[in-house]
């Protein structure tokens, strides 16, 4: 079974600080790691994903992850954020095991940026 | 191009009251799911569909039903509805492969009063 948890619940940072939101997942096979954002009021988009090759994976807006098998997780990072990132981001995983096709999602990350 | 659409957008019932939640998708996108938005509780999966005619429970699946008549269509239903069902209702689809991402609706927030 997959399980993700995302390290802290709210995170409070001034514009053009540098954040970054933590994810740690559990799973018996090889998986696939994703990060969405969700504004308010709309849908989850995706930010990156990682699949394989290279452990840090960069995505839209500036965010970047680094996936990192040995301490399971996959921390997403911006070195400056501004006003419009704030948001709620979540971490998911997948596999391609009997639940290929279905993601573990974490309970999501409330960033809020400050001027 | 419009991707995963909900209808509707904004729904109140009364306890008791029964309704049918709308997902429609153009990619041509195998899976498709109903999850449930709740402070503090991220994303549950309610049902989940693989492919047309299928569903399948997921994580939440007590006083829903779903259908998946057309590929493109998947249906959630609420035939007694509660006020524990008061939350944001999100739809997604996706080709089903681990190393594909989910594309969401905009969701439906409903309240049962």
């Amino acid at each position: 079974a997959q399980s993700v948890t995302q390290l802290d619940s709210q995170v409070p940072v001034f514009e053009e600080a540098p954040v970054e939101l933590r994810c740690n997942y559990s799973s018996s096979v090889s998986v696939y790691l994703f990060w969405y954002v969700q504004y308010p009021n709309q849908g989850l988009q995706l930010l990156l994903k990682y699949l394989s090759g290279s452990t840090l994976v960069k995505g839209i807006n500036g965010f970047e992850a680094e996936f990192n098998k040995s301490q399971t997780s996959f921390h997403l990072r911006k070195p400056s954020v501004h006003i419009s990132d704030t948001a709620e981001y979540f971490c998911a995983v997948s596999d391609l095991g009997a639940n290929a096709g279905k993601s573990t999602f974490g309970d999501g990350t409330t960033l809020t940026v400050k001027p | 191009n419009a991707g995963v659409t909900q209808t509707p957008k904004f729904r109140v019932l009364k306890t008791g009251q029964s309704m049918t939640l709308l997902c429609a998708q153009d990619m041509n996108h195998e899976y498709m799911y109903w999850y449930r938005q709740d402070p503090g509780m991220g994303l549950r999966l309610i049902h989940y569909s693989v492919g047309e005619g299928t569903t399948a429970k997921g994580e939440v699946p007590d006083g829903y039903n779903v259908s998946r008549l057309k590929k493109q269509n998947f249906l959630l239903g609420l035939e007694s509805a509660a006020p524990s069902q008061t939350s944001v209702y999100f739809c997604a689809s996706s080709p089903g492969m681990g190393n594909q991402p989910q594309h969401f609706g905009d969701g439906t927030r409903l309240s049962i009063l």
